[in-house]
């Protein structure tokens, strides 16, 4: 079945990097677009980047644009958000979501438990 | 600010229907396809309607979605208490280049 693992999330402080990896499994990873999505605390989903299938073009949102890159590697089935200069309005749970093309579609047909990141000092 | 928008809210009782708008503008909705997730307290948002109208294997067909022009609709019948969760609905941008999702609709069902 369909597994997305997202790590690396913890507490840093404001200005600090972080990185993000989701581990998929179950499917053909280098064929489909993936995405990453973030929940603030009690705040509804916001989208935050997108990799297409082999990597080739990259989309940020605007409130982490210069800040985040996602990245990925297809022979270790792996997408990673490298996360820089982070304010406390980063905190949020990060999904990894994969889409249900290899291009973006913004349909998202498996989503990761997500992982927690929090930015205090 | 969402992109797109969605009531806050809708409620109804056990059996009956309930529908949820999502409206949004001729750069997302208008021409590209509308999914709908259904996030459950504490648990990763679950895809309910993928490109409008298909409902991926598993999910009953009392969860129905449907698109004309900007708007989309999400309707679920025969309500369950174990319906009631918060409901986003989603699509990309193609002139933002941007996925994006309404503020999210919270279902009670009383």
């Amino acid at each position: 079945q369909v597994q997305l693992v997202e790590s690396g999330g913890g507490v840093v402080q404001p200005g600090g990097s972080l990185r993000l990896s989701c581990a998929a499994s179950g499917f053909t990873f280098d064929i489909y677009a993936i995405h990453w999505v973030r929940q603030a605390p009690g705040k509804g989903l916001e989208w935050v980047a997108f990799i297409r299938y082999d990597g080739s073009k990259q989309y940020y949102a605007d409130s982490v644009k210069g800040r985040f890159t996602i990245s990925r590697d297809n022979s270790k089935n792996t997408l990673y958000l490298q996360m820089n200069s982070l304010r406390a309005e980063d905190t949020a749970v990060y999904y990894c979501a994969k889409d249900y093309h290899y291009y973006a579609s913004g349909n998202y047909n498996y989503w990761g438990q997500g992982t927690l990141v929090t930015v205090s000092s | 600010q969402s992109v797109l928008t969605q009531p806050p809210s809708v409620s109804a009782a056990p059996g009956q229907k309930v529908t949820i708008s999502c409206s949004g503008s001729s750069s997302n909705i208008g021409n590209n396809y509308v999914s709908w997730y259904q996030q459950l307290p504490g648990t990763a948002p679950k895809l309910l309607i993928y490109e409008n109208d298909k409902r991926p294997s598993g999910i009953p067909d009392r969860f129905s979605g449907s698109k004309s022009g900007t708007s989309a609709t999400l309707g679920i019948t025969g309500l369950q208490t174990g319906d009631e969760a918060d409901y986003y609905c989603g699509t990309w941008d193609s002139s933002l280049s941007a996925g994006v999702f309404g503020g999210g609709t919270k279902l009670t069902v009383l």
